[in-house]
């Protein structure tokens, strides 16, 4: 167990609609950061948040939105949702700054039909 | 994109024999990392070694890193069947966000009893 958890394991949606993954950090990490897994693109790093704040961004696409709350706990916001959404989304933490080692959530597996 | 390479894409050995898996990336890195990921389920981190390091040991784990062919290798030695699992390379390439990671496609490790 990381430590890190994430809601809901599994989500079945339709196209055009909109979801929302959750994401608890570790205790005592500031920092989130959310990965999508898919067949043809493999793990590719979304967004990070530390303390509340944007600090990093990757592949995320515009549809695509993150917030990382008072509590630190994260949100991953997707809207009009395309077939190609499909995939894991995961939400990992980080301790100090600069061990570099990422605790993975179990990950959110998202089918739109 | 993918920043890490990974050769082979997937292996099948017995129980007791060793693995080794190469990676191969594209730019300059401050780290690199291996994770295990069993099937459908979260990330587990393995083990991290820094640009300034050539080989580092966890366990049955060897790593070894060389910065000039841009290269690094991952050794199970003495491999159960609880090895079976896929096994990404990440390089953190950045200073000023870490934990933003880009993976390699993974090598799929199949240890038969």
């Amino acid at each position: 167990d990381s430590g890190v958890t994430q809601t809901p394991k599994h989500l079945i949606t339709a196209t055009g609609q909109r979801v929302t993954l959750r994401c608890s950090p570790r205790s005592g990490d500031l920092s989130v950061y959310w990965y999508q897994q898919s067949l043809d693109q493999g793990l590719q790093f979304l967004i990070q948040y530390y303390n509340g704040e944007e600090r990093a961004k990757g592949n995320i696409l515009e549809r695509f939105s993150a917030q990382q709350f008072p509590d630190l706990h994260s949100e991953l916001n997707l809207s009009s949702l395309e077939l190609g959404d499909s995939a894991l989304y995961f939400c990992a933490s980080c301790g100090a700054p600069d061990t570099g080692e990422l605790f993975f959530g179990e990950g959110s597996r998202l089918t739109v039909l | 994109s993918q920043q890490g390479e990974e050769d082979p894409q997937a292996l099948s050995i017995q129980e007791g024999e060793n693995a080794t898996m190469n990676c191969s990336y594209k730019t300059s890195i401050n780290n690199l990392q291996w994770y295990r990921q069993n099937s459908g389920r979260g990330l587990v981190h393995l083990i991290l070694i820094r640009s300034n390091e050539r080989e580092k040991h966890s366990g049955r784990l060897r790593v070894t890193l060389d910065t000039s062919k841009k290269s690094s290798s991952l050794l199970i030695t003495a491999s159960r069947a609880a090895d079976t699992a896929s096994y990404f390379c990440a390089t953190d390439a950045t200073t000023d966000s870490w934990g933003k990671l880009q993976f390699g496609a993974g090598t799929q490790v199949v240890v038969t009893p």
